[in-house]
C-alpha cells in the first residue's frame, strides 16, 4: 500500500522560532499532497493544497505568510511555521493522493506533533 | 459549504459486538473515504467508496450517492478496533479537497 512519512514526529520549539516539517510520499509519486491540522478531539481541517511545481493554495482563514509550503518534487512537500507561537501548538498532519485505476486515494503521514513554549 | 455528519458521536461496545457507523452529507459527491485514526494520531485508509458496497475482513462500507450517506459496518469487534473513525468527502466542484466529518470515537471493552 501507499506509504507517507513526515518529519519530525514532534517537535518542542520556543515562541517566535520556525519550524520545518516534511512529508514525503515513499512508493509512489505525488502532483498534490495536502497539509491538515487536528486540535485534541477534533478532526481534521484543511489548511493547505500543496502542488508540485506551482504555488500552494490556501483555506479561508489559514495565513499564507505563516504557513509556509513548498512542493519541491512528486515526493516531498514542506510545511514551514514561521514566528511560531503557542496557539500553532498542534497535531499537523499532510497527505499525499494516489492516482491509479480510476481512484484517487489520499494516505496520511503519521502526523507532527508541534508544541511552541 | 458540504456538510458531513457523523453518528454517533461516541460509541462503546463489548468485544465481539458488531456495529454501525453512519455518515451523512449535504451534497454530491466525487469521492467518499473511511478512516480509523489509532491511539497514536495515525490515519489508516479502510476504503475508498463513492458508491455501492465493499467489504475487507471484519469490516464492510456502504455508501448510496443518491441518497447522501454511508454506513461503515464493524463485525465481532476487536480492542484494537478502538480509536476515531472518520468518514470524509469530496465535493464534485472540488479539486480533490476533503472534507472531514466530526468522527465516531469508539472504545471497544475486553
Amino acid at each position: 500500500g501507499a506509504v507517507v512519512s513526515q518529519h519530525p514526529s514532534w517537535v518542542i520549539c520556543k515562541s517566535g522560532t520556525s519550524v520545518k516539517i516534511e512529508c514525503r510520499s515513499l512508493d509512489f509519486q505525488a502532483t498534490t499532497m495536502f497539509w491538515y491540522r487536528q486540535f485534541p478531539k477534533q478532526s481534521l481541517m484543511l489548511m493547505a493544497t500543496s502542488n508540485e511545481g506551482s504555488k500552494a493554495t490556501y483555506e479561508q482563514g489559514v495565513e499564507k505568510d505563516k504557513f509556509l509550503i513548498n512542493h519541491a518534487s512528486l515526493t516531498l512537500s514542506t510545511l514551514t511555521v514561521t514566528s511560531a507561537h503557542p496557539e500553532d501548538s498542534s497535531f499537523y498532519i499532510c497527505s499525499a493522493q494516489e492516482f491509479g485505476g480510476g481512484t484517487y486515494e489520499q494516505y496520511f503521514g503519521p502526523g507532527t506533533r508541534l508544541t511552541v513554549t | 459549504g458540504i456538510q458531513v455528519e457523523q453518528s454517533p458521536p461516541d460509541l462503546i461496545l463489548q468485544e465481539g459486538a458488531n456495529s454501525t457507523l453512519r455518515c451523512n452529507f449535504s451534497d454530491s459527491v466525487n469521492n467518499l473515504q473511511w478512516f480509523h485514526q489509532n491511539p497514536w494520531g495515525q490515519l489508516i485508509n479502510l476504503f475508498y467508496i463513492p458508491s455501492g458496497t465493499k467489504q475487507n475482513g471484519r469490516l464492510s462500507a456502504t455508501t448510496v450517492a443518491t441518497e447522501r450517506y454511508s454506513l461503515l459496518y464493524i463485525s465481532s469487534s476487536q480492542t484494537t478496533d478502538s480509536g476515531v473513525y472518520f468518514c470524509a468527502v469530496e465535493r464534485e466542484d472540488s479539486s480533490y479537497k476533503l472534507i472531514f466529518g466530526s468522527g465516531t470515537r469508539l472504545l471497544v471493552r475486553p
